[in-house]
């Protein structure tokens, strides 16, 4: 098992919460992922980072904002949820290597807003 | 443009037979190929990457996938099927000339009938 760790595991809120999801990693690596993922369906790039302070978009446009202050840490925050955001939110992280290493995925955040 | 497709997103095969689960993909450079696992309500789970070298590449669990680049396919493979292989599988590449980040397949759901 890798040390990637996402809390909650399940989360039900209401339209128009605040929420922050965390995701944390013991690896010491510089990159870190967030997906989207609808159960049984494909992963989308919802934002990246190469190291701290350093955080970039990606391929599926997200409402959401990350940050990366420490090189251990990058959570997730929805400033006002809806329901469209009622989905898997997986973490990632990769060591060093020009492209060729794997990522290792946290256990996921599964999100509920009503 | 990097891309992956998995043909079929349900193969069903019984236990002790061989399974097959097909993954093509497009590059521009030369591919960086991975695949992943994931069970029920978790993340995903590193299986086996080809980056250089043999063309097979063995990996966890008794899988083993042969890169094909006339066919620019890398096809997952398990010579005898367990009940505990059921899951998803996602393959994902890399272009190692242009692309950042990983494109993930849509997924195949693999079901081993006792």
């Amino acid at each position: 098992e890798a040390d990637i760790y996402q809390t909650p595991r399940y989360l039900v809120i209401g339209t128009g919460k605040k929420i922050t999801l965390e995701c944390s990693q013991t690896m010491g690596h510089d990159k870190m992922y967030w997906y989207q993922q609808d159960p049984g369906m494909e992963l989308h790039l919802i934002h990246y980072s190469y190291g701290v302070n350093s955080t970039e978009k990606g391929d599926l446009s997200s409402e959401s904002t990350v940050s990366r202050i420490r090189t251990e840490h990058f959570p997730l925050t929805l400033e006002s949820a809806r329901p469209s955001h009622t989905s898997q939110y997986l973490c990632a992280s990769s060591g060093p290597g020009q492209g060729g290493s794997e990522q290792y995925f946290g256990p996921g955040t599964r999100l509920t807003v009503t | 443009a990097q891309s992956v497709a998995q043909p079929e997103d349900q193969v069903n095969v019984a236990e002790g037979n061989p399974l097959t689960v097909k993954c093509t993909y497009s590059v521009s450079g030369n591919p960086y190929l991975f695949w992943y696992v994931q069970y029920p309500n978790r993340g995903l789970q590193f299986l086996l990457k080809y980056i250089t070298g043999d063309n097979l590449v063995k990996g966890s669990y008794g899988f083993e996938a042969e890169f094909n680049k006339s066919q620019t396919s890398f096809h997952l493979k398990k010579p005898s099927a367990l009940v505990s292989d059921s899951a998803l599988y996602f393959c994902a590449v890399r272009d190692s000339r242009s692309a950042r980040q990983l494109t993930f397949g849509s997924g195949t759901q693999l079901t081993v009938l006792p």
